[in-house]
């Protein structure tokens, strides 16, 4: 079955740090998410792709890049790990207009 | 801007109680609204969606209905395992495929 996949599950860094979450997706889509969810905010999109080679800044993409090369991973970098930064993110991936979610990675920065 | 209001925030049923939860929106035009269910420690997960007022979608115990500003998901006798976080999506006419989330309602069913 297709499926959409993050690693680590969990993730605890430094302050200052780089920091790489994974996402795998095996439903051939062209369109990947990254959310990140805190109470109070709901789920917040911090970048997307439409394709290879796309990528775009979504509401809350300061401190975050993403790059794609094929079509299954769009990992998200951290460039220096903040404490505001600690959170749950997930990914997305959706051919139109659903939206299918991977089962989330819990970044804590100290 | 695009704006997803979910209300209440929280909700006790006891089995077998059936409420509504509601979903108000503000968008330059609506491609879509949708509905996931999710649990705590996991990803939210697709229900529905609805594109167009008048709509309506059904599964299991789940009924969403659209309006031209809100959505209800009713839910109908109301099982524990219905417990979950509700959270409400739109996508707009010119946003492409990005989605904005409400804060979501937190149903909680008690045998």
């Amino acid at each position: 079955d297709a499926e959409i996949t993050q690693s680590p599950r969990h993730k605890i860094t430094e302050t200052g740090r780089q920091v790489t979450l994974a996402c795998h997706q095996t439903w051939n889509h062209n369109n990947m998410f990254w959310y990140r969810q805190d109470l109070g905010h709901g789920l917040r999109l911090i970048h997307y792709s439409y394709g290879v080679h796309d990528t775009n800044k979504g509401e809350v993409s300061d401190g975050y890049s993403v790059s794609r090369s094929n079509t299954e991973d769009l990992p998200l970098t951290l460039e220096s790990a903040a404490s505001s930064q600690t959170s749950v993110y997930f990914c997305a991936s959706s051919s139109d207009y659903e939206q299918y979610f991977g089962p989330g990675t819990r970044l804590t920065v100290t | 801007e695009d704006q997803v209001t979910q209300s209440p925030e929280a909700l006790r049923l006891q089995e077998g109680e059936s409420s509504s939860l509601n979903c108000s929106y503000t968008v330059s035009g609506l491609r879509g609204l949708f509905w996931y269910r999710q649990d705590p420690g996991k990803g939210p997960e697709f229900l529905f969606t609805l594109y167009s007022a008048g709509e309506e979608k059904e599964k299991e115990r789940l009924k969403a209905t659209l309006t031209k500003k809100e959505s209800f998901l009713h839910i109908t006798a109301p099982k524990p395992e219905d417990s979950a976080t509700y959270l409400c999506a739109v996508q707009a006419s010119g946003s492409a495929r990005q989605l904005t989330f409400g804060s979501g309602t937190q149903l909680t069913v008690l045998p």
